[in-house]
């Protein structure tokens, strides 16, 4: 059972550059989201998907880009980081919006 | 003022004790709450649902005050295994438009 899968765990960024995270989960849930933790902000929504070919924006969305093409895969792209995007990041599914989350284990991505 | 707010702590308790702690939502709209624990640098992962009637599961309680609009969390008989960071989460909603608020966390830590 592996749940949800982000890749990679870890990464640096020379400001400016591009990059991708993946997610995939196994458990055929609807929805799937990307959130960024920081210490002291708590989790964030970035964007969010509520099934395959749809994507919305949640609380903090600017500077990212994602795309649903598949059911089980939700990425994230950061097209030009910047500092300020240095951050924990994590991808969620879940059911239902009233259903629990599972989580990804989270990718470190530090912007220097 | 943050939609969803807690007491960061750290709440420190010995192995054995009671501890309980609060979690205050300004919606008055949200319809669904949930306790998280997340491990230092690992993923957030799903304690449990909060029903209205409040529900139970093993050493841990949560309750939910509508009136006083806040959601409460107990662990009796603590563990050293307990020590992790606890996050609130307040849903509004069940359709794709619904806000899914997460607070930043109670940190708790259980000592010998």
């Amino acid at each position: 059972n592996a749940g949800v899968t982000q890749t990679p765990k870890f990464r640096v960024l020379k400001t400016g550059q591009s990059m991708t995270l993946l997610c995939a989960q196994d458990m055929n849930h609807e929805y799937m989201y990307w959130y960024r933790q920081d210490p002291g902000m708590g989790l964030r929504l970035i964007h969010y998907s509520v099934g395959e070919g749809t994507t919305a924006k949640g609380e903090v969305p600017d500077g990212y880009n994602v795309s649903r093409l598949k059911k089980q895969n939700f990425l994230l792209g950061l097209e030009s980081a910047a500092p300020s995007q240095t951050s924990v990041y994590f991808c969620a599914s879940s059911q239902g919006q009233g259903s629990g989350y599972t989580f990804g284990s989270g990718t470190r991505l530090t912007v220097v | 003022r943050k939609e969803v707010e807690q007491d960061p702590g750290p709440f420190n308790v010995p192995e054995g004790a009671t501890v309980a702690f609060n979690c205050t939502y300004s919606n008055s709209a949200s319809q669904s709450f949930f306790w998280y624990r997340q491990d230092c640098r690992k993923e957030p992962k799903l304690l449990m649902s909060v029903y209205s009637s409040g529900n139970e599961d093993g050493r841990f309680t949560a309750q939910l005050n509508r009136a006083s609009q806040y959601i409460s969390l107990l662990i009796r008989d603590s563990k050293l295994s307990d020590s992790a960071t606890y996050l609130c989460v307040a849903v509004s909603g069940y359709s794709s438009a619904s806000k899914i608020i997460f607070g930043s966390g109670t940190r708790l830590s259980i000592r010998p």
